[in-house]
């Protein structure tokens, strides 16, 4: 069965970093792209970051380039995202994504 | 960016019949390869969300056949046969071709 578990949500203020971590299993984790993918408050899915599969490949869509990264451990089966310079329209729940399964997801609150 | 764009944002069905969901990309999503890169997920409420078709019209593992997905290089459609209680939730159709990876705004599907 595949798993992806999301950890490392919470509330920030503004300016601040995170860390989210996602734990994979059920999968050949290094033979897979990972997504990061959010989704604000009652609103709809916005692509945060890709990587491919030995990690020397990301993407990021404006909104988020230059403060965020991601990043993965294969030994670990463990994709990351780090993020920098936290803003208000950053809260929302952030998703793991291996492009058929999708994690629960882990909420990143941004306030003072 | 490429626009996704769906159609209707909410549809009531009566269970048993059928329902279809349109989606439509500004821009070709017809890759080189042959492969069109535009993929349907559903979030139940509560839930994350799941992957339903992929590339245009693969049925994702685990997902019953009364989902279809169909469509040209721009304009897609998502058909549920004899929609059945546990179909209801927000449908979303997303583009993979190229970044920043795009989603609809998501249809709304209840029962009557």
């Amino acid at each position: 069965e595949v798993q992806l578990v999301e950890t490392g949500g919470g509330l920030v203020q503004p300016g601040r970093s995170l860390k989210l971590s996602c734990v994979a299993s059920g999968f050949t984790f290094s033979s897979y792209w990972m997504y990061w993918i959010r989704q604000a408050p009652g609103k709809g899915l916005e692509w945060v970051s890709s990587i491919n599969t030995d990690g020397g490949s990301t993407y990021y869509p404006d909104s988020v380039k230059g403060r965020f990264t991601i990043s993965r451990d294969n030994a670990e089966n463990t994709v990351y995202l780090q993020m920098n310079s936290l803003r208000s329209e950053d809260t929302a729940t952030y998703y793991c994504v291996q492009i058929a399964y999708w994690g629960q997801g882990t909420l990143v609150t941004v306030s003072s | 960016d490429i626009v996704m764009t769906q159609a209707p944002l909410s549809v009531s069905v009566t269970p048993g019949e059928s329902a279809s969901i349109s989606c439509r990309s500004s821009k070709s999503l017809l890759h080189s390869n042959g492969i069109t890169y535009v993929y349907w997920y559903l979030q139940k409420p509560g839930k994350s969300p799941q992957l339903l078709i992929y590339r245009m019209s693969n049925l994702a593992s685990g997902v019953p056949d009364r989902f279809s997905g169909s469509g040209s290089e721009t304009d897609f459609t998502l058909k549920i046969s004899r929609v059945e209680a546990e179909d209801v939730g927000i449908y979303y159709c997303g583009q993979l071709l190229e970044n920043p990876y795009t989603f609809g705004a998501g249809t709304k599907l209840e029962l009557k």
